[in-house]
């Protein structure tokens, strides 16, 4: 399996465009985890899903942010429009289920927004 | 007070050295992961334990769970060791605390 794969690996956008960030999980992971690690608050969980449900979207900042994962192989997270402070890395990661699992990260978008 | 707090913040050693990075919580948890991060930014999973001990290679994680600590050691530390080391706990759900990781470097 080639791990998570995460695209971009690198966005340079524009106050107030908007920036889509996408994923694909492990084959067979039934949970998938969008991370947003800074300088100043480390890493944060925006939101996770299970079997395609979002189950806990508490850690998305705004209503900027929205966050979809149409079946199991893609998910997507969107900000629009875009702020100069959710210059970020964004990881997504995902593991065989809820609970107690190992988690397996992809390699992170890192976004900066002008 | 952080609810899952790491010591030290940085630490540098010489290769060869044992290496020992602190983990305190304050939560209840299901398991502790630690996380290993390398300059170039990627995640790596390390370990998951909700008890004892665990060895993989030349790295072994302890957790005592009446203390709520948890030590992620490396034997024969080498220059590829260097990373930031993060400590995160898991509750009931699969929502992870993390910490603010440790900056460990190794010099040859």
């Amino acid at each position: 399996d080639a791990g998570v794969i995460q695209s971009p690996r690198h966005e340079v956008t524009e106050m107030g465009q908007e920036v889509t960030l996408r994923c694909k999980p492990i084959s067979g992971h039934n949970s998938l985890f969008w991370y947003r690690q800074t300088m100043m608050r480390g890493l944060e969980l925006l939101i996770y899903f299970n079997n395609n449900v979002p189950i806990d979207d508490s850690g998305m900042p705004e209503d900027r942010f929205s966050a979809k994962m149409p079946n199991a192989s893609f998910s997507t997270l969107k900000i629009q429009p875009s702020e100069p402070r959710d210059s970020a890395v964004y990881f997504c990661a995902s593991s065989l289920g809820p609970g107690a699992n190992v988690l397996t990260f992809g390699a992170g978008s890192r976004l900066t927004v002008l | 007070k952080n609810e899952v707090e790491q010591s030290p913040q940085n630490l540098t050693a010489q290769e060869g050295e044992f290496i020992t990075i602190n983990c305190s919580y304050s939560v209840g948890i299901s398991a502790l992961h630690w996380l290993q991060q390398h300059p170039g930014g990627g995640i790596v999973s390390l370990f998951m334990l909700s008890s004892g001990k665990k060895k993989h290679g030349r790295l072994i994680a302890t957790i005592n769970i009446q203390e709520k600590h948890s030590s992620l050691h490396i034997t024969a530390s080498h220059p590829r060791d260097s990373a930031v080391y993060i400590c995160a706990c898991q509750g009931s759900g699969s929502r992870l605390t993390f910490g603010e990781g440790t900056q460990l470097t190794v010099n040859p």
